[in-house]
């Protein structure tokens, strides 16, 4: 079973700043298979990056994914107060079916 | 547009049982995967299991295999996720999601959520 590690759990920061959350899977995964998706409070999970690397549907350019193997990134280039939430990396794929990590907290600073 | 609307929020005892549903519409409901996963209070998400509606190709996430069930009804483009008895720690947000394509995916549509509070 894969397990994935998100880091770090909370990440304090501000509005503007750069933000690098990264996600660690147990074992060698393929990118095509990792997601990361952005929660709100009281708010239904929202995919942002699907492929490790390629945007979802509407989702700004300011958000990018990187990583292969076990080490996956989410980078928001300059952060909005909309921004802040909590992200969820995702591996989907053979038995079990999928995982997710337990989450990163981005708050303001 | 695609979308998925979860049934409304439940209050339940526990050894209850309960049919939670999911129903899609704007797309072809038998030819994209959906899955429910599952939110406790305050925690993160939590993958139960999924469906394919056209083949009822029904996977479990281990820890939830025998302790729910999920269905989906074709004809009327639902699917669901049922307890037979409830217990105080099922209290939770339930979600269904959608694949982004015919095949194991990401989830791109999401439903606004089941609340299910099991309580005596």
């Amino acid at each position: 079973e894969i397990v994935l590690t998100q880091s770090p759990g909370t990440l304090s920061l501000s509005p503007g700043e750069r933000a690098t959350l990264s996600c660690r899977a147990s074992q060698s995964v393929s990118s095509s298979y990792l997601a990361w998706y952005q929660q709100k409070p009281g708010q239904a999970p929202r995919l942002l990056i699907y492929g490790a690397s390629s945007r979802a549907t509407g989702i700004p350019d300011s958000f990018s994914g990187s990583g292969s193997g076990t080490d996956f990134t989410l980078t928001i280039s300059r952060l909005e107060p909309e921004d802040f939430a909590v992200y969820y990396c995702q591996h989907f794929g053979s038995s079990p079916g999928i995982t997710f990590g337990q989450g990163t907290r981005l708050e303001i600073k | 547009e695609a979308q998925l609307v979860q049934s409304g929020a439940e209050v339940k005892k526990p050894g209850e049982s309960l049919k939670i549903s999911c129903k899609g519409s704007g797309y072809s409901f038998t030819t994209y995967w959906i899955g429910w996963v599952r939110q406790m209070p305050g925690k993160g998400l939590e993958w139960m299991g999924i469906i394919y509606p056209s083949a009822s190709d029904i996977r479990y996430s281990p820890p939830f295999q025998g302790q729910v069930t999920i269905s989906a009804d074709k004809s009327i483009s639902t699917a669901f996720l049922q307890w037979s008895s409830l217990k105080a720690s099922d209290t939770a947000m339930y979600y269904c999601a959608r694949t982004s394509f015919n095949y194991l995916s990401a989830f791109n549509i999401w439903g606004q959520g089941t609340m299910v509070t099991v309580s005596s």
